[in-house]
């Protein structure tokens, strides 16, 4: 069975630190691209960021709200991808998903893990 | 622009046919993607691709394309289908974008 599962949301003040970790499980981790994917409370989806697979460069992209303040990275040994959150802000407050991109030809995410809810408050 | 426009809310009356529909310039480029959201849970792919549905997904739910607008249309809504759905497409950098979202209710 195809799983993502993500860990480590929780509560923390503003300018704080977290990190996430998602657990892939029932597909080959390694040749995947990954993404995270954040939607406030009553929101719609937002996406952060993506790594590519090392054959691919396992370069990342960010979007804009969080180029600087946020890294990906990746464990193929551990089949684990991990979001770092540094300086974290209010408007981070969201549940962060870990998906698989299928970016060319076409572009769509799947799987989706259930998400993990991250809540930036003093 | 880098933006893709979807209606807040739409509804379909049980067993009849409704089109959510997707608009920006970047779908004159790239398809749309397609995920339905029920309340508390992740998001699920419905359509990708011209119109592909993933393994699971009723033949129900269909996609289509002009110009710069994407629609997922479900022929014969049931009540399970009430749900959020988003559009997904590319910005201007090549980046995934996804729409506002539409709230679908089935009356």
């Amino acid at each position: 069975e195809v799983q993502l599962v993500e860990s480590g949301g929780g509560l923390v003040k503003p300018g704080g630190s977290l990190r996430l970790s998602c657990a892939a499980s029932g597909f080959t981790f390694s040749n995947a691209w990954m993404s995270w994917v954040r939607q406030a409370p009553g929101k719609g989806l937002e996406w952060v960021g993506r790594i590519k697979s090392k054959t691919d460069g396992g370069t990342t992209d960010y979007a804009a709200p969080v180029k600087g303040r946020f890294t990906i990275s990746r464990d193929d040994s551990k089949n684990t991808l991990y979001l770092q959150m540094n300086s974290l802000k209010t408007e981070d407050t969201a549940v962060y998903y870990c998906t698989s991109w299928i970016a060319a030809p076409l572009n769509w995410f799947d799987p989706w893990g259930q998400g993990t809810l991250v809540t930036v408050s003093s | 622009s880098s933006e893709l426009t979807q209606d807040p809310a739409v509804s379909v009356a049980l067993g009849q046919t409704v089109r959510i529909t997707c608009q920006g310039d970047s779908l004159r480029s790239y398809y749309a993607s397609w995920y339905q959201q029920k309340p508390g849970q992740a998001p699920v792919l419905v359509i990708y691709g011209k119109n592909n549905r993933p393994s699971g997904i009723p033949d129900r739910f269909s996609g289509s394309s002009s110009g710069n607008t994407a629609s997922l249309t479900i022929t014969g809504a049931q009540a399970e289908d009430e749900a959020d759905y988003y559009c997904n497409s590319r910005d201007s950098s090549g980046n995934p974008l996804f729409g506002g979202g539409t709230k679908l209710t089935v009356l």
